[in-house]
This record gives C-alpha cells, structure tokens and sequence, in this order.
C-alpha cells in the first residue's frame, strides 16, 4: 500500500496561467477528495468523486476550477486563468465508503500564483 | 450546517505536561469524528476517530479523545507531552448519513512542546 500520492508537490505560475494537478489514491478506495487549505486554516473541501461520478462540489469550485476522475482511479484538478487567491495548499484524500469512514491525505500539491 | 470549533489557535505546554486540545461541534446528529495531525508542509495524518461504541478512542503515539454527546465534544488528550508532539492538529468531523463523505474542519490548533 503505498498511500496517497500528489504531482506536482509545487507549482509556481503566473497570474492568468491554467494548472493542472493529479492525484493517486490509494488502491481499491473507491472515493476521492480535493480540499484547498491556506496558510493558519483548516482544509476547506472543494469536491469528490465515488469511483468516477462527481458526487458533490462545494460553493468554493468556482467555474474556474474542474475536476475529473475518468476512469475512478487518479484525479485532476484544474484551475483556469489562475489568480493570485488561488494561492493554497491543495490537498487530496481518498477513502473507501462505508467501510472505514477517515480519509487517508496525499503530501499536498502547494500552489503560488505570482 | 455543521462546524467545527477548536478553542485555543495556540496551545504551549511544557515537555512531560499532559496536552489537552479541544473540540466541539455543531450537529444534532453526532457524526464521524476525527482528529488529524499535520506537520509542516506535509499532508494530514489520522490520529483516532470516534464512529460507534466505546466513546473513549485511543490513537496513535499516545493520544486519545472522549466523545461526550451532552457536551458536543471531542477532546483530544495525551499525559505526557513529548518534543515530537510539536505539530498542527486538526478536528474534523463527517455526516453519518452519507456514509462519511466530505470532512469538516475546524481551524487548527498549533501545539508547541517548551524543553
């Protein structure tokens, strides 16, 4: 089991530039998360996918942020014409439902828009 | 909507002092209940959780939580703090009628151990 991973751990870009982030979940779990966290604040969810349907997306996703899960397996999340709010740690978390109910986190992609 | 609310932004103790961080959520359903830890530029590590049964829950490295549905708390305690215990924690909490689902957080407690 080799846990959670994220790519790209950092990312610099500018102000207007589109982002892509992946994430692998842990094998078999059948549910994925995306949260955004900024500096002294608790994750904050963004959305997540049960295999792969989008099951729910928070108030945050604006239209600039999207996320897929193509075949239930890894996940991205891009963000168009990127600002320089969308500075944040993304982290991902992956669980299976009804089984064991915590979610297991990813080390986090930390995003800085100049 | 729930929420979560961890008193205290900063919590010092000294080496060997018991550590007491605290939790109380907003829910008249009790949910899931977490408590993660996070080191700098890391993600999140799962401490212990509360879903069913004994309301007492031990965790890893020493830590454990009570869950006291009279007083909507999870408090997470261990009796002897040790340098390594210096870290950020976090309550969280999930809806039970979805099988967990999304996790909500509270703010942060930032728990720093003095030698």
């Amino acid at each position: 089991d080799t846990g959670v991973s994220q790519n790209p751990r950092h990312k610099i870009t500018k102000r207007g530039q589109n982002v892509t982030f992946r994430c692998d979940p842990i094998s078999e779990h059948n549910r994925l998360y995306w949260y955004r966290q900024t500096l002294g604040q608790g994750p904050e969810f963004l959305t997540y996918f049960q295999n792969e349907a989008q099951l729910e997306k928070s108030r945050l996703l604006s239209d600039r942020f999207s996320a897929e899960r193509p075949k239930g397996s890894f996940s991205t999340l891009e963000i168009q014409r990127t600002e320089q709010g969308d500075s944040a740690m993304y982290l991902c978390a992956s669980s299976v439902s009804g089984v064991t109910y915590e979610q297991y986190f990813g080390p986090g992609t930390r995003l800085t828009v100049t | 909507a729930q929420s979560v609310t961890q008193l205290g932004s900063h919590v010092s103790v000294s080496e060997g002092a018991l550590v007491l961080l605290r939790c109380n959520y907003s829910s008249s359903v009790p949910p899931y209940l977490f408590w993660y830890v996070q080191y700098p530029n890391q993600g999140l590590q799962l401490l212990l959780k509360y879903t069913t049964g004994a309301t007492l829950v031990k965790g890893i490295n020493g830590f454990e939580a009570e869950f006291k549905k009279s007083e909507t708390s999870f408090h997470l305690t261990k009796p002897s703090a040790h340098m390594s215990d210096a870290a950020e924690y976090f309550c969280a909490v999930s809806d039970r009628g979805n099988q967990g689902g999304k996790l909500i957080f509270g703010q942060g407690t930032e728990l720093s151990v003095k030698p």
